[in-house]
């Protein structure tokens, strides 16, 4: 199994500020993706995060809002740029070894002031 | 349906009582059906992972069936208990491996 540490946990921001969410995985693993839950909305796929090369961005989600990266097989990050209170919502990393398999990061929770 | 669809949002049992909540999915490019158990401020915690139609699983208290032809899974909680408190997230596993499309779960309170 994998253990997956994601922070911070949770955070308050500015809007307009830019934060950055590590999520850092015990062992190497294929997979790694990221998700938002907004309140009360589904847990959504924001990105898949391809390992040396470009993440893979779901409908409604662009780089250019959440740059990602996946510099090793162990790590990655997620960052929200240019935050308003939208942008409020659970962020989860998850990584996948095997297409059965799956393992999540305990969550960040954001919050834009 | 399209989306993975979750009933009822929320529900409120008395300890002791049983209950059970639905999970509806895409019956079309089925792979998998998978349940979560997410506690606030923790990891979602894996349930079960269903892949057959008339498939049901079982863990302590809880079990699960599963209808691929009709695209709907059941969550069975059998003589709630306050650690049962939680939101119950279903996922369901079509095309891409290891990508995962999620219902909006059932927050299941358990009071004494």
């Amino acid at each position: 199994s994998a253990v997956i540490s994601q922070k911070p946990s949770r955070d308050i921001c500015q809007r307009g500020t830019s934060l950055t969410i590590q999520c850092q995985v015990d062992s190497q693993v294929t997979m790694m993706f990221w998700y938002r839950q907004q309140p009360g909305q589904s847990l959504t796929l924001i990105a898949t995060a391809n390992q040396g090369s470009e993440a893979t961005y779901e409908s409604g989600f662009v780089i250019d809002k959440f740059p990602i990266s996946r510099p090793n097989l162990t790590f990655s990050t997620l960052t929200v740029s240019n935050m308003s209170p939208e942008d409020s919502s659970i962020y989860l990393c998850s990584a996948a070894q095997g297409s059965n398999t799956i393992y999540f990061g305990e969550g960040s929770w954001l919050t834009v002031v | 349906i399209l989306n993975v669809e979750q009933s009822p949002q929320s529900l409120h049992v008395q300890e002791g009582d049983s209950t059970n909540f639905t999970c509806s999915f895409p019956s079309s490019n089925f792979y998998a059906l998978h349940w979560y158990r997410w506690e606030t401020a923790k990891s979602p915690e894996a349930l079960f992972v269903m892949t057959l139609n008339g498939d049901e699983k079982k863990k302590g208290r809880i079990s699960a069936t599963l209808n691929t032809k009709e695209g709907y899974s059941y969550l069975y909680i059998k003589g709630s208990q306050p650690e049962d408190s939680a939101t119950y997230l279903c996922a369901s596993f079509a095309d891409s491996w290891g990508k995962l499309q999620f219902g909006a779960g059932t927050q299941v309170v358990v009071t004494p």
